[in-house]
């Protein structure tokens, strides 16, 4: 069975401060990472993905998260933060079983960012 | 390239109506799966199909359903709707699902 947990359920950054958002997972299997945002009232985007490849993973807008497999930790970060960053952010785990893919989503993280 | 597309956007039902949504996917995108999202519960899963064939199925009653159809287009139904299946339903596709899902804009359910 697979969980995902966000430590935080709400962040809140100054304009221009570096952003970290946390995740700890669980998988059975060898899982897939993503970091998604979710804007109000608007479907989710990927920001970002692991699979198995580098361990650094580089997104769109400026974030990053490491994937560091002995702490089952899956942390995204940003160096400085922009208002437009203000959303909630959904860490997502695939396990990629014999019976297809399910996602499993963290319960979120909502980030404020102040002026 | 289009997105994948839900319909409706929102919708308004009475207590023990049934309820269609339609998802059509990224052309091409095989993989569709179906997501409940409240500020209760959260994110959850619903289920997931490729090429005509539920793959997966969350832990949802009976009464949640759907299919998909040759073109990879997906409905979910809800039939005997309660209170609580207020929320808003997402619908992603992915051209195997292994890779990340591009998520569509959602269908907010309201049950009255």
């Amino acid at each position: 069975a697979q969980s995902v947990t966000q430590l935080d359920s709400h962040v809140s950054v100054s304009e221009g401060t570096p952003v970290l958002l946390r995740c700890n997972y669980s998988s059975s299997y060898s899982p897939s990472l993503f970091w998604y945002v979710q804007h109000p009232n608007k479907g989710l985007q990927l920001l970002l993905k692991y699979t198995s490849a580098a361990t650094l993973v580089k997104g769109i807008n400026g974030f990053e998260a490491e994937f560091k497999k002995s702490e089952t930790s899956f942390h995204l970060t940003k160096p400085s933060a922009h208002m437009s960053d203000a959303a909630e952010y959904f860490c997502v785990v695939i396990d990629n079983n014999n019976a297809g893919n399910m996602l499993t989503f963290g319960g979120g993280t909502r980030l404020m960012v102040k002026p | 390239k289009a997105g994948v597309t839900q319909t409706p956007r929102y919708l308004i039902k009475t207590r023990g109506q049934q309820v269609t949504l339609s998802c059509s996917p990224i052309s091409g995108h095989r993989s569709v799966s179906w997501y409940q999202q409240t500020p209760g519960q959260g994110l959850q899963f619903l289920f997931e199909y490729f090429s005509e064939t539920q793959r997966n199925k969350g832990n949802f009653p009976g009464r949640f359903s759907g299919r998909q159809f040759s073109n990879s287009r997906s409905e979910m139904n809800v039939s005997t709707l309660e209170l609580g299946d207020s929320a808003l339903y997402l619908c992603a596709s992915s051209p195997t699902g292994a890779y990340g899902y591009t998520f569509g804009s959602g269908t907010r359910l309201t049950v009255v």
